[in-house]
């Protein structure tokens, strides 16, 4: 079955380490974003790719890299930069750049600093 | 002002009675509007997509879109418990970017 898969699905970062979430997507779409979920807050966006080797900048970009090296991959590294890490992480993937379809999302990763 | 905005709730209802969700926008430009169920803990999945004025239906849920009002909403009827979740607003913005509300919870009660 197609979709997207993330992992891990919890993940624990200690103070200044770097850490990768991984999104694969087998639905051969070419848009891939990475949202943040805080409690009580909506999705906010970080980075997004319409096009392998291709990424922009989010909302909330900072503390934050990606890479697209495959069409199916997406995966998004919280550096030590990012001072307040611990959220839920969505990936999602869209068939469309412009229109603005609906999203496909994973099931997400639960990041915690301890 | 916030992009999207919903009232966040929760918004208690009867088993059987009718859900009725609201959201606002900010962008006059934006064509496609969505709605999106999230249980607790869990990622969103879509459940509505409306790109012009009016209602449509989809089983128990109707989406309804008044672009001059920047006005989108979502009606479930026949409310059942499996409908207690979080109700997510997107719009759309450029570059097939969606603009989330912060979402609005709904409790269906016995």
């Amino acid at each position: 079955d197609g979709g997207i898969t993330q992992s891990p699905k919890y993940l624990f970062r200690k103070e200044g380490q770097n850490v990768t979430l991984s999104c694969e997507q087998n639905l051969n779409h070419d848009a891939m974003y990475w949202y943040r979920q805080d409690p009580g807050q909506g999705l906010r966006l970080i980075y997004y790719s319409q096009i392998v080797n291709d990424f922009q900048k989010g909302d909330i970009a900072e503390g934050y890299s990606v890479s697209r090296e495959k069409k199916e991959s997406f995966p998004l590294t919280v550096t030590s930069a990012q001072k307040n890490p611990t959220a839920f992480y969505l990936c999602a993937s869209s068939t469309t750049t412009v229109v603005g379809g609906g999203y496909t999302f994973g099931s997400g990763t639960r990041l915690t600093v301890v | 002002q916030k992009e999207v905005e919903q009232n966040s709730g929760p918004l208690s209802v009867p088993e059987g009675a009718i859900a009725s969700l609201n959201c606002t926008y900010s962008d006059r430009v934006s064509q496609s509007f969505f709605w999106y169920r999230q249980y607790s803990g869990k990622s969103p999945e879509l459940i509505m997509s409306i790109y012009s004025n009016g209602d449509k239906e989809d089983g128990r849920f109707t989406a309804q879109l008044n672009k001059a009002s920047q006005y989108v909403s979502l009606l479930i009827r026949d409310s059942q418990p499996s409908d207690s979740a979080t109700y997510l607003c997107a719009v759309s913005r450029s570059w097939g970017k969606l603009q989330f509300g912060a979402g609005t919870q709904v409790v269906v009660t016995p």
